[in-house]
């Protein structure tokens, strides 16, 4: 079946332009995460989505950074007024249980 | 605040011979660890998870250990094949809560 897909693979962007990221989670399943990873570091959590609960937003790294889950479903991580030190992997993940995620390939985002 | 830690961010293994990926964590009230494996330009996927309640669970060439005293799980793979080659990240979660990542080892078998 299909996985976690993500979209762009790969983006560019100038330094403060807003950037989107886009998740599509594995059909069915109720929760969703956002992470990103810098050169060289771990995985960093960022927000995640369960079911209609709201969500747990505390690994937002600043107020320039949001997300949303339209309809249960597909999540789009929103950066404002990107930063060098945005550039990075972000990488989305979804699960059905809470234990095992499944996690799409990421987008590359670098900010020039 | 990194309450799972991987000290070791790479190692290198003759093929044939066994890998062991060490981890650490800080908070005991984790009951289930999992480690993940992730090739250059993909996601991350899951290898094998193991429960508080066991300090053993083996699949194939892939051992996780879980030392609760110590709070120190390891992951031994044996015997280690080039396609072995990856970043590993432990993960360790409470409950329904989050799972919480470790920075990654980069494991490289050589020939």
């Amino acid at each position: 079946g299909a996985g976690v897909s993500q979209s762009p693979s790969n983006k560019v962007t100038e330094k403060g332009k807003d950037v989107e990221l886009r998740c599509d989670p594995i059909s069915g399943h109720t929760a969703l995460y956002w992470y990103r990873q810098s050169l060289g570091q771990g995985l960093e959590f960022l927000i995640y989505f369960q079911g209609n609960s709201a969500p747990d937003k505390s690994g937002l790294p600043s107020d320039r950074f949001s997300a949303e889950r339209t309809g249960g479903s597909v999540s789009t991580l929103t950066i404002q007024r990107t930063q060098q030190e945005d550039s990075a992997v972000y990488l989305c993940a979804s699960s059905l249980t809470q234990y095992e995620q499944y996690f799409g390939p990421g987008t590359r985002l670098t900010v020039t | 605040d990194q309450q799972v830690k991987q000290n070791s961010p790479s190692l290198s293994v003759q093929e044939g011979r066994i890998s062991i990926l060490n981890c650490d964590y800080t908070n005991s009230m984790f009951d289930y660890f999992l480690w993940y494996k992730k090739y250059p330009a993909e996601g991350p996927t899951f290898l094998i998870s193991i429960s508080s309640i066991k300090d053993k669970n083996e699949d194939g060439r892939f051992t996780v250990f879980l030392n609760k005293s110590a709070k120190h799980l390891s992951l031994h793979i044996v015997p280690s094949q080039p396609g072995d080659s990856a970043v590993y990240f432990c993960a360790a979660k409470r409950g329904a809560q989050k799972l919480v990542f470790g920075q990654g080892t980069r494991l490289t078998i050589n020939p």
